[in-house]
């Protein structure tokens, strides 16, 4: 079965905090997704990364970068962690190509900006 | 711009009926369609995934369906339990555009009582 971890299930900081969110696969996918779910606005795409040390914005990057320095593991990176970033944030992996593969989801992160 | 519409946005039904949720999408260049469950505070887990070329496909109780001329899936749900209780979610993988992404619809939230 495909596993894509996250590093926390919920994270409490404060505003102006640089807040890394770790996500982890184990199957060797080259893609890697993350996405923030928020009620009345669905999910949204922040980056993804298609290989190591590549990455595209997605819809929402404002106030996000990635780090992919290996393949299995890619990063949400909030530089000063806002109150309008309190959200769930779900990782994805998938293997390359347009047409065939699903994507993978992990369990989430809860983050919470006070 | 991909719109990813579904109805309804909540249904409860009681344990053992048969039950329709839809999905509608406005543009027809997708490469595929995934449906997902989410339970409460969690990640997303892959249900089915229809390619473009493909009119349906089964797990178990689940059957989805894609009708890509028209913009619309459903994902049939045979003989209903209370472990079914969740959100549903479809998301459509564009041609065009940022191929790399998927739009979510807003989901369905099922309930279905003993």
């Amino acid at each position: 079965d495909v596993k894509v971890t996250q590093s926390s299930r919920y994270l409490v900081k404060r505003t102006g905090e640089k807040v890394f969110l770790e996500c982890v696969q184990d199957m060797d996918h080259e893609n890697m997704f993350w996405y923030r779910q928020d009620p009345g606005l669905g999910l949204r795409l922040i980056y993804f990364s298609y290989d190591v040390k590549m990455k595209e914005k997605g819809d929402i990057p404002e106030g996000y970068s990635v780090s992919r320095e290996k393949k299995e593991r890619f990063s949400l990176i909030l530089e000063s962690a806002s109150t309008n970033q309190t959200s769930m944030y779900l990782c994805a992996s998938s293997r390359p190509g347009q047409t065939t593969y699903e994507q993978y989801f992990g369990p989430g992160t809860r983050l919470t900006v006070t | 711009k991909q719109e990813v519409t579904q109805i309804p946005a909540a249904l409860s039904v009681p344990e053992g009926e048969n039950l329709v949720l839809n999905c509608s999408f406005t543009d027809s260049a997708i490469y595929n369609l995934q449906w997902f469950r989410q339970d409460p505070g969690k990640g997303l887990t892959s249900l089915l995934l229809i390619q473009s070329s493909q009119r349906e496909q089964t797990s178990g109780r689940l059957n989805a369906s894609l009708d890509k001329s028209s913009g619309r899936s459903t994902l049939y749900i045979a003989a209903s339990q209370p472990g079914d209780s969740a959100t549903y979610l479809c998301a459509v993988r564009q041609r065009s555009g940022n191929t790399g992404k998927l739009i979510f619809g807003q989901g369905t939230t099922l309930q279905v009582k003993p």
